[in-house]
C-alpha cells in the first residue's frame, strides 16, 4: 500500500547525543515536510523539501538538520543543539508544493532521558 | 496565510451530527479553507477543503458563509471513531504555502456514547 512510513515509533536518547528519525514514501511526491507537536499544541514546520536535493527551513529549525538526497527519503536529525527536543515529529508529503493534499505519516515519539 | 479561530473544545452525542465553527474574518479571495483531524498519538488525516462554495465527500460537509468569513465542518452522524482534534487551516496555493503553513491548537472533540 501506498503511503508514509515513519521510524522508530518511539525513541529515547541521553542528553548530548543526535539522533537521527527515518521518513519514506512510496507516494512519488515530490514535497515533503517534518513538524513537530508538543502536547497539547498545534504543529510546528521544522524544515520542508519541494524538491530533490532542496530544502528550506520552517519555523523551528535550529537545533535540526535534513537531507533530500533521494526523492522517496527525508531523514530528520535531532541534534545535540536542540535544547528542547521531547516531541512527536511528524512526517508530511504532497504531490508537489502546491497540492491541495498533504499526506501525514504516523508520527515518532522521541523522548531525552 | 489569514489565522483561524476555533473552540478549544466540544463534546458531541454519538449518531448525532457535529459541527464544528471555525473564524478566518480575514481571509483574502485567494486562500481555501481546509480541515484535517487528529486522533491521539496519529497523524492528521485530510477531511475536506472549499474556496467558495459549500463541498461534501464521504466523510464531511464544509459549509462557508457568502462573506467567506466563517466555516462550519459538519460530520452528520459522529461515531466514537471521530473523536480527534479538529484543525481548520486557510492557505492561498502556492508552491511554497505547505511549507509556511502553522497548524494551531484545533478542536478537540469527544463523541460520547
Amino acid at each position: 500500500d501506498g503511503g508514509i512510513t515513519q521510524s522508530p515509533k518511539y525513541l529515547f536518547r541521553k542528553e548530548g547525543q543526535n539522533v537521527t528519525l527515518s521518513c519514506e514514501q512510496n507516494l512519488n511526491h515530490d514535497a515533503m515536510y517534518w513538524y513537530r507537536q508538543d502536547p497539547g499544541q498545534g504543529l510546528r514546520l521544522i524544515y520542508y523539501s519541494q524538491i530533490v536535493n532542496d530544502f528550506q527551513k520552517g519555523d523551528i529549525a535550529e537545533g535540526y538538520s535534513v537531507s533530500r538526497e533521494k526523492k522517496e527519503s527525508f531523514p530528520l536529525t535531532v541534534t545535540s543543539a536542540q535544547k528542547n527536543p521531547t516531541a512527536f515529529y511528524l512526517c508530511a508529503s504532497s504531490i508537489h508544493s502546491g497540492a491541495h493534499t498533504i499526506y501525514f505519516g504516523e508520527g515518532s515519539w522521541l523522548t531525552v532521558v | 496565510d489569514a489565522k483561524t479561530t476555533q473552540p478549544p473544545s466540544m463534546d458531541c452525542a454519538e449518531g448525532r451530527a457535529a459541527n464544528l465553527p471555525c473564524n478566518h474574518s480575514t481571509i483574502s479571495g485567494n486562500e481555501y479553507v481546509y480541515w484535517y483531524r487528529q486522533i491521539h498519538s496519529q497523524g492528521p488525516q485530510y477531511i475536506i477543503h472549499g474556496l467558495k462554495n459549500n463541498e461534501t465527500n464521504e466523510m464531511a460537509s464544509l459549509i462557508i458563509t457568502e462573506d467567506r468569513k466563517s466555516s462550519t465542518l459538519i460530520l452528520p452522524h459522529a461515531t466514537l471513531r471521530d473523536t480527534a482534534v479538529y484543525y481548520c487551516i486557510v492557505r492561498v496555493v502556492t508552491t511554497d504555502s505547505w511549507g509556511k503553513l502553522q497548524f494551531g491548537a484545533g478542536t478537540q472533540v469527544v463523541v460520547t456514547p
